[in-house]
């Protein structure tokens, strides 16, 4: 059964910070990773979505890399802003089902 | 922990017909859930805010006509996917927001409908 654990489950970084969030899986048989954002009562944000033969997706200041061997994914935000406060999840999609991370709450200081 | 079950984990349907996924909240009272889909390798995307005693509200580009959605109770939400078209297959997930925590969303594993 796939495990998806995301490192830290809170994050407080002042405005301007480059940060990484964690994510890894156990079972490296995944056909996607997904990392959405989260905002208090709101459904999911998709952000940057890895296929399993991709290594790494790029959107903005958003970076999200995949090593499917080691069953990892970072999500790197460079030059963090408030507007980034929110959670963040990541996803692991397997043949019929997908697991959700706990997700990493992130607080951007001004 | 938070449980959310969704049911059935896929489903086969002709064309035409109509199929209902289940979302239930199994040990917490939601008064929203969430609906998303899922297109092959695409991202997951919102379908719609389920609220209990209330109509949903939809994503834009999302007909409401053909998916309808029921949230009956504080526990079960439920999808139809009316007169299914090949089209429709996709996967597709719901979510539940905890009404005591308020945070975070509780998913389920998904479900997988393939329409012939």
């Amino acid at each position: 059964k796939q495990e998806v654990t995301q490192i830290p489950a809170a994050l407080s970084v002042p405005e301007g910070e480059n940060l990484v969030l964690n994510c890894s899986f156990t079972d490296s048989a995944i056909y996607n990773l997904q990392w959405f954002r989260q905002d208090p009562g709101k459904g999911l944000t998709s952000l940057l979505l890895i296929q399993s033969s991709q290594r790494e997706q790029t959107s903005g200041r958003l970076n999200a890399s995949l090593d499917k061997s080691s069953g990892r994914s970072t999500l790197y935000i460079a030059a963090s802003q408030p507007g980034d406060s929110a959670t963040y999840l990541c996803a692991v999609k397997g043949g019929n089902d997908m697991r959700f991370g706990a997700g990493t709450r992130l607080t951007v200081k001004p | 922990g938070a449980v959310v079950s969704q049911h059935p984990s896929w489903v086969i349907c002709k064309s035409g017909t109509s199929v209902k996924i289940e979302c239930r909240s199994l040990d917490f009272q939601a008064t929203t859930m969430f609906w998303y889909r899922q297109f092959p390798k695409q991202s997951l995307m919102l379908m719609a805010t389920s609220n209990e005693g209330s109509k949903a509200t939809y994503e834009q580009g999302v007909e409401k006509d053909k998916f309808l959605i029921n949230h009956a109770s504080l526990t079960l939400s439920t999808l139809t996917v009316t007169s299914a078209h090949p089209e429709d297959s996709s996967f597709y997930i719901c979510s539940a927001r905890d009404d005591k925590t308020n945070s975070p969303l509780h998913f389920g594993n998904g479900t997988r409908l393939t329409v012939t």
